[in-house]
Order: C-alpha cells, then sequence, then structure tokens
C-alpha cells in the first residue's frame, strides 16, 4: 500500500518564477492537504482539497493555489516566488472517519535565489 | 482557536532514560491531538493520535501519551530512549479540517 508521494524531491527557482508541486494521496484517502515548514518551524496550513473544491485556507496569499484531480491527487502552484518561499512544502492525505488523521508525505523542498 | 504550546524546544537525554516531551492545548471543545515525528530532511511520521476513546494513549516504537483535561496537557513519554529516537517531535490539534502544530521540540540522545 502506497503511502503519501511527492514530486520533485527537491527544486531550485528564482525571484518572480512559478513553481508546481505534485502529490498523490494514500490509497483510499480522498483529502488533500497542503503545508509549508520553514527551516526550523513547525508546519503552517496552506489549505486543504476536498471534492476537487478548495475546502479550508490558511493564511497565505493568493500567490499560492491549488487543484485537485478526479483522481483526488493534487498541485501546489506557487506563482511570483520569493526568497521567503523557500521552505519544504508538505502533503497530507485523509479520510474523513470522524477524526481524519493526516498522513504525510516526504515533502519538496524548495529554494528560491 | 485551537493551538498547541510545546515546551522546551530541545531536550537531550541518555540512552537508556526517560524521554518527556511537554505539550499543553488550548481548545474551547473536546480537541483531537496528535504528536509527529520528523527524522531529518523527511516529512512528518504519525507517532500517536487522542480522540477521545482513551486518555492513555500508545503510539508506535514505544511512545505513549496521556490526555489530562484538568492540565489542558497531552505529554508524549518513552520509558527507555534510543538512539534511533533522536528526531524533532511536533504536537498538533485539529481546527476545523486543519492540523495546528506546535513549534517543536528536538531530541537528541545521549551514548
Amino acid at each position: 500500500d502506497a503511502g503519501v508521494t511527492q514530486s520533485p524531491t527537491h527544486l531550485i527557482k528564482t525571484r518572480g518564477q512559478q513553481v508546481t508541486l505534485r502529490c498523490s494521496p494514500k490509497s483510499g484517502h480522498d483529502t488533500v492537504s497542503w503545508y509549508q515548514q520553514a527551516l526550523g518551524q513547525g508546519p503552517q496550513f496552506i489549505f486543504q482539497y476536498y471534492e476537487e473544491e478548495e475546502r479550508q485556507r490558511g493564511n497565505f496569499p493568493d500567490r499560492f493555489s491549488g487543484h485537485q484531480f478526479p483522481n483526488y491527487s493534487s498541485e501546489l502552484n506557487v506563482n511570483a516566488l520569493l526568497l521567503g518561499d523557500s521552505a519544504l512544502y508538505l502533503c497530507a492525505s485523509s479520510l474523513w472517519d470522524g477524526q481524519e488523521t493526516q498522513y504525510f508525505g516526504p515533502g519538496t523542498r524548495l529554494l528560491v535565489l | 482557536a485551537q493551538s498547541v504550546t510545546q515546551l522546551g524546544s530541545h531536550v537531550s537525554v541518555s540512552e537508556g532514560a526517560l524521554v518527556l516531551l511537554r505539550c499543553n492545548y488550548s481548545s474551547s471543545v473536546p480537541p483531537y491531538l496528535f504528536w509527529y515525528v520528523q527524522y531529518p530532511n523527511q516529512g512528518l511520521q504519525l507517532l500517536l493520535k487522542y480522540t477521545s476513546a482513551a486518555t492513555l494513549v500508545k503510539g508506535i516504537n514505544g511512545f505513549e501519551a496521556e490526555f489530562k483535561k484538568s492540565e489542558t496537557s497531552f505529554h508524549l513519554t518513552k520509558p527507555s530512549a534510543h538512539m534511533s529516537d533522536a528526531a524533532e517531535y511536533f504536537c498538533a490539534v485539529t481546527y476545523g479540517y486543519k492540523l495546528s502544530f506546535g513549534a517543536g521540540t528536538t531530541v537528541t540522545v545521549r551514548a
């Protein structure tokens, strides 16, 4: 049973560029959440997708957008990259069973130069 | 709003000693609480979760946590530390559909 997978594992971009990160949820899960983890900090919630719609959003600007596909996989897009966007981006998947335990992927390390 | 506070950003223990990581929560409703572990350059792995079924929760790798409503705490313990326990540990609480994480506690294990 495959867990949550993310691609790519590492990425280097320059300021002003755009980036797309990808996530495939754990088998049987229908919900995908994205988190940003800056160095030395806890993860911060970006948004969650369910039934191909954004269900909840954290305190992130509109430069951060996402998409969920019919097979439940998801993309995170970040436009007009800033140096401060350098972080580990984590995807988590879940299935509502009254508890919605989230399982995380290995993350994508983004460096903005 | 639901939130958690982890007391102590760094904990150093000797191999074989007790590991105790502290987490206090703030919640207006009965919370769902979680502990995750993050090894260097990896994602987060679920250690255990509290969902009101039992106050003492057993997790993987010999860890357990006790939910104490009177103290609003959910401390993580392991009776005997192993070198492989060196990692960063995060306490988290659900808030709506999202997880709100503490700042994390780094555990180092001395031989």
